[in-house]
């Protein structure tokens, strides 16, 4: 069966300073990998998604970059944190069939920029 | 407008209660409709999962989907304190594109014992 990790899963990082979230994907190969952020009152935010090894596609201008080093690794990264980048950040896959398609979530990282 | 309005709530039932949670859109390309489950700091978690109209069963849930009406709703029959979480509804249409859903905020629901 497949499984989704996240980590980790809660983070502390004052303005400034660098992030780097590693999502890790088993038991699919070549799945389509997403990073969405929720916060409060806002919702999910779809912020990147890829469909293979170093295909990005970025749905909202931010501080934040994504990169996919191998098939089932997604990272989420900043250079510079800003105080607005706090909230809860899931990574999710998505199983495709002929019958339509699934998106299942990690277990989220909380973010507190501070 | 919007593309997916959902009450965020709180919605508050006593238990045994049936919880009705619905959700409206505005784009009649959307065929593809769930609903999830979100605990607190968890990850949402799929529940119902439909296509076009029609209704779902699945034990205690049932998944409606009035596409005449933009309308899709959940229905929780003899509800329980451990359903209390955020339900949210989820779409999309059938651009087999690789992006992601279109969510609803979702529906803060609370069972009271």
């Amino acid at each position: 069966s497949q499984t989704i990790h996240q980590w980790p899963a809660t983070l502390v990082q004052p303005v400034g300073s660098p992030l780097s979230l590693e999502c890790t994907v088993e038991g699919t190969s070549n799945p389509n990998l997403y990073w969405y952020r929720q916060a409060a009152g806002r919702g999910l935010q779809l912020l990147f998604y890829s469909v293979g090894i170093g295909q990005i596609s970025s749905e909202v201008p931010q501080n934040l970059s994504a990169s996919r080093p191998q098939d089932r690794q997604f990272i989420l990264s900043s250079k510079k944190l800003l105080l607005s980048d706090s909230g809860f950040y899931l990574c999710a896959w998505k199983h495709r069939w002929q019958g339509g398609e699934k998106l299942f979530f990690g277990s989220g990282t909380q973010l507190s920029v501070l | 407008q919007k593309e997916v309005e959902q009450d965020p709530g709180p919605l508050s039932v006593p238990e045994g209660a049936i919880v009705s949670l619905n959700c409206t859109y505005s784009n009649s390309a959307f065929q593809y409709f769930m609903w999830y489950r979100q605990y607190s700091r968890k990850g949402p978690e799929l529940l119902m999962y439909t296509y076009s109209s029609g209704n779902k069963e699945d034990g205690r849930f049932t998944a409606q989907v009035d596409k005449s009406s933009k309308y899709i709703s959940l229905f929780i029959r003899d509800s329980q304190p451990s359903d209390s979480a955020t339900y949210l509804c989820a779409m999309r249409d059938t651009g087999g594109g690789a992006d992601g859903l279109t969510f609803g905020k979702g529906t803060h629901l609370i069972i009271q014992p």
